[in-house]
C-alpha cells in the first residue's frame, strides 16, 4: 500500500531565499506523484505532477520537484520565495488501484 | 465555467440533523472523490466512485452515504450529524488515477 510522509509540518523562509519542502513516499508499483497548494480558505490547486517521464518536473509559479527513486523522495523546491507562496502544500501519491493519498501537509511561512 | 462545483459552500447545523452536500463536475471525468479536511488541514479520502460505482470506501462511519446518480454527480449525505463531523469537505474528479485531481472549492460544515 502506498503512503506519503511530509517531513516538516511547518517551514519558514525569508522572502527571496530558497524553499525546500520534503516528501517521501512508499509505493509498491510505479507511482504518480503530485504537489498541490492550498491558499487560506481556498480549494486545492495542482502545482506539478510526475508520471514516469522526466525526473525533474517543473510546475507553476517557479516550483520544481525532483523524483528520486533510490531515495523514494519527491521534494519540492523554489529558488526564491515570494510572499504569495505562503500556503499549505500537499504531496500526493497515486497508484493503479485508484487510491490517491495525501500527505499531512506542510505550512509554508514567508518572512519579510 | 466551473469545472467542479460543490453546494453549499457553508453549512451550519445542529447535532442530530441530516444534511447533504452536492457535487457536480462538467469535465467528463469518470472518477470522483470525497475528501474530508480536518482543522489540522489533514486531507483524508472518504469515498471514490468510478462511473457511478463505488470503488473506495474508507473507514468512514456508515452515517455517511455517498450517492452517484450519474458519473457527473457525487453527492454526500450525512445522517445524525455529530460535532466531530465539523470539517471542510472537498469533492474532486479525475479522468484517471495518473492524472491530476480537480477540486471543488469545498464545503465548510459546522455542527453545533
Amino acid at each position: 500500500a502506498q503512503s506519503v510522509t511530509q517531513l516538516d509540518s511547518h517551514v519558514s523562509v525569508s522572502e527571496g531565499t530558497p524553499v525546500l519542502l520534503r516528501c517521501n513516499y512508499s509505493s509498491s508499483y510505479s507511482p504518480s506523484l503530485f504537489w498541490y497548494v492550498q491558499h487560506p480558505n481556498k480549494g486545492l490547486q495542482l502545482l506539478l505532477k510526475y508520471t514516469s517521464a522526466a525526473t525533474l518536473v517543473k510546475g507553476i509559479n517557479g516550483f520544481e520537484a525532483e523524483f528520486k527513486k533510490s531515495e523514494t523522495s519527491f521534494h519540492l523546491t523554489k529558488p526564491s520565495a515570494h510572499m504569495s507562496d505562503a500556503a499549505e502544500y500537499f504531496c500526493v501519491v497515486s497508484e493503479w488501484d485508484d487510491k490517491i493519498i495525501f500527505g499531512k501537509g506542510t505550512r509554508l511561512h514567508i518572512l519579510p | 465555467d466551473t469545472a467542479v462545483s460543490q453546494t453549499p459552500k457553508y453549512l451550519v447545523t445542529q447535532m442530530g440533523n441530516d444534511k447533504s452536500i452536492k457535487c457536480e463536475q462538467n469535465l467528463g471525468h469518470d472518477t470522483m472523490y470525497w475528501y474530508k479536511q480536518d482543522s489540522k488541514k489533514f486531507l483524508k479520502i472518504m469515498f471514490s466512485y468510478n462511473n457511478k460505482e463505488l470503488i473506495i470506501n474508507e473507514t468512514v462511519p456508515n452515517r455517511f452515504s455517498p450517492k452517484s446518480p450519474d458519473k457527473a454527480h457525487l453527492n454526500l449525505h450525512i445522517n445524525s450529524l455529530e460535532l466531530g463531523d465539523s470539517a471542510v469537505y472537498f469533492c474532486a474528479s479525475t479522468p484517471s488515477v495518473n492524472s491530476p485531481l480537480h477540486f471543488g472549492n469545498g464545503t465548510r460544515l459546522t455542527v453545533t
